[in-house]
């Protein structure tokens, strides 16, 4: 059974900073792209940014560009993402979601909150 | 980026009838590798979206039948037969195959 568990969401002080981590069990982690997902209270949901298999190619929205960073460790099948300089706009639930075509999984959700 | 256009935004059902909802790309999201990277999600309240039908028409695992994806072109249709309490929550349409993916605003289903 394929599971996603993110985990390092919080109240963060805009300018902030946060890592967000998603465990991947259940699959070969190392064979899928990897990404993240955010859904701000009430709305909808933003593609954030996705890793390639091997880790060589990112992509990134452009609200988060240059501010967040994506990565993985495929020796302990676990996603990451680097948020830094965060805004009250980047409020929101972050899922991590297996693969980018199609998000055929999706984790719980972490909730980070930027505020003073 | 491409927009995904969906209609209702709002469908008020009543359980046991059917439910249809619209989806319009502002670009064919057909792939040069020939498929059509065209999803439906659902989001039922308080939980994680759930992936129901991609490529356009092939539903996922565990998904009732009652749900059925249909469309070319740039028109997209998720529908529901028989309505059941349980389908009360958001459905999104989503397409990956220009970048960035993009998703519909959702249309929230909820029961007369």
């Amino acid at each position: 059974e394929v599971q996603l568990v993110e985990s390092g969401g919080g109240l963060v002080q805009p300018g902030g900073s946060l890592r967000l981590s998603c465990a991947a069990s259940g699959f070969t982690f190392s064979n899928y792209a990897m990404s993240w997902v955010r859904q701000a209270p009430g709305k909808g949901l933003e593609w954030v940014s996705t890793l390639s298999s091997s880790g060589d190619n990112t992509y990134y929205a452009d609200s988060v560009k240059g501010r967040f960073t994506i990565s993985r460790d495929n020796s302990k099948n676990t996603l990451f993402l680097q948020m830094n300089s965060l805004r009250a706009e980047d409020t929101a639930v972050y899922y991590c979601a297996k693969n980018v075509k199609d998000f055929d999984y999706w984790g719980q959700g972490t909730l980070v909150t930027v505020s003073s | 980026d491409v927009v995904m256009t969906q209609s209702p935004l709002s469908l008020p059902v009543t359980l046991g009838q059917s439910a249809s909802i619209s989806c319009r790309s502002s670009r064919s999201p057909v792939h040069s590798d020939g498929n059509t990277y065209l999803n439906w999600f659902q989001q039922r309240p308080g939980q994680s979206p759930r992936r129901l039908i991609y490529k356009v028409s092939n539903r996922d695992s565990g998904v009732p039948d009652r749900f059925s994806g249909s469309g070319s072109g740039t028109d997209f249709t998720l529908k529901i037969s028989r309505v059941e309490a349980e389908d009360v929550g958001v459905y999104y349409c989503m397409q990956g195959t220009h970048w960035p993916p993009t998703f519909g605003q959702g249309t929230r289903v909820e029961i007369k």
